[in-house]
């Protein structure tokens, strides 16, 4: 079975700064794709950043990229020059590619303060 | 096109009531997901449906816990009897099919329920 771990329960950074949410996943297939959430206090889920893992290129959204290392399962989260409204919980997700359906798998989660 | 709308966003029961969940999958997609969200934990998978089809109910409790997609209406997620420890957000999530195969989901703003 797929699991996802995020080590990091709490995490701080100061405003205009960079930080780096950790992720690492356990599984034995070769076809999935990878996914980071964001759920501010609304509780809305946002899907932030998505990443498939066929492709080698690191995806990035504006101030959002992953370093995605595919042979040590780890996928990591930078968020780059942190606004206030960065702070929310962050989940690392997983989703097989290789099923005819699929469930997200989500992570414990992280959560970000900025700090003014 | 609006997004996956669930209702109602907050649900108060006591022990022993019926709680009902209800959510409308985004236009032109017939997949639904159901996730459960315990206080200061990630989303874990309860089950999944397609018009009329339960797929996969691996993640839903054996009793009391039952879910529905009908032909007309939304999907229902159905706790009977519930105790406080069903207190939860319950998320609900939409996908549709693109090129044969399950595309992204989309998360609706979720449903919490607080069991007294």
């Amino acid at each position: 079975a797929q699991t996802v771990t995020q080590s990091q329960p709490e995490m701080s950074v100061q405003e205009a700064e960079t930080v780096t949410l950790s992720c690492t996943y356990d599984t034995s297939e070769s076809d999935y794709y990878l996914f980071w959430y964001k759920q501010p206090p609304s509780r809305q889920m946002i899907l932030v950043i998505r990443q498939e893992a066929y492709k080698q290129q690191n995806a990035t959204e504006n101030r959002f990229s992953v370093n995605f290392q595919k042979a040590a399962k780890s996928f990591s989260l930078k968020i780059s020059d942190s606004q206030l409204g960065d702070a929310a919980m962050y989940f690392c997700a997983y989703r097989s590619a290789e099923t005819s359906y699929d469930k997200v798998i989500f992570g414990p989660g992280t959560s970000l303060s900025v700090i003014p | 096109n609006a997004g996956v709308m669930q209702n109602p966003r907050h649900l108060v029961r006591r022990r022993g009531q019926e709680a009902r969940l209800r959510c409308s999958p985004m236009k032109g997609h017939s997949h639904v997901y159901w996730y459960r969200q315990l206080p200061e934990e990630g989303l874990k998978f309860m089950v999944y449906l397609q018009k009329e089809n339960i797929i996969d109910e691996s993640g839903m409790p054996k009793e009391r816990f039952s879910a529905e997609f009908p032909k007309e209406g939304p999907s229902i997620l159905r706790i009977q009897q519930v105790v406080r420890g069903d207190s939860a957000a319950y998320f609900c999530a939409s996908s549709p099919i693109r090129d044969g195969a399950l595309d992204e989901q989309f998360f609706g703003p979720g449903t919490r329920l607080t069991v007294l």
